[in-house]
């Protein structure tokens, strides 16, 4: 019974390929995101949804496209990758922003 | 200055030790605050929230200073299974979600 469920869990590709990584949650939260953990360890917001809506849109390229097609759902497509774009990618959901996120266990990206 | 900033570590202690970690962050519209313990090549988990009024869970208590924007967690009794990063977050206002995690305190608890 995983919560926050993101597919696929390891993705090595070449430079310049489109891919997408999938999240599901079923905690029925009304939040979403996607994060981007680099090298270093350090963890940064990319998008946020609620409520289906983007609220928060860092300054990522736009390369990066997210896409929820419902509350329980958020996908991230990737185009043009680049070897910078190498990192774990973390979905997370929420309901609202008071009590913490929940986290998927992550995709490890390796643009070769 | 960083939005949220943790002493990176590591701090080494044995088992049975207690340890404090601080964290401070950058912007009064700050309304909640977490910690969360990252283990390696595993995802960030919810340790705790954080209030003003501070906050016991079991070995871990939290604390939030608002005036000096200030948050600390104290863990007492180290067992070696408390070694993991430990991440400060700091969630904004209304009007948006986002959240800031700190770049995390690397702990190891020793045999």
């Amino acid at each position: 019974d995983t919560a926050v469920s993101q597919t696929p869990k390891y993705l090595v590709t070449q430079m310049g390929n489109d891919k997408s990584i999938k999240c599901e949650q079923n905690l029925g939260h009304d939040t979403m995101y996607w994060y981007k953990q680099d090298s270093k360890k350090f963890l940064k917001i990319m998008f946020s949804y609620n409520n289906k809506e983007l609220i928060i849109n860092e300054t990522v390229p736009n390369r990066f496209s997210p896409k929820s097609p419902d509350k329980a759902h958020l996908n991230l497509h990737i185009n043009s990758l680049e070897l910078g774009d190498s990192a774990v990618y973390f979905c997370a959901s929420s309901q609202g922003q008071v009590l913490g996120n929940t986290f998927g266990s992550g995709t490890r990206l390796t643009v070769v | 200055r960083k939005e949220v900033e943790q002493d990176p570590g590591p701090f080494n202690v044995p088992e049975g030790a207690t340890v404090a970690f601080n964290c401070t962050y950058s912007n009064s519209a700050s309304q909640s605050f977490f910690w969360y313990r990252q283990d390696c090549r595993k995802e960030p988990k919810l340790l705790m929230s954080v209030y003003s009024s501070g906050n016991e869970d079991g070995r871990f208590t939290a604390q939030l200073n608002r005036a000096s924007q200030y948050i600390s967690l104290l863990i007492r009794d180290s067992k070696l299974s408390d070694s993991a990063t430990y991440l400060c977050v700091v969630s904004l206002g209304t009007g948006g979600f986002k959240t800031i995690f700190g770049a995390g305190t690397r702990l190891f608890v020793k045999a």
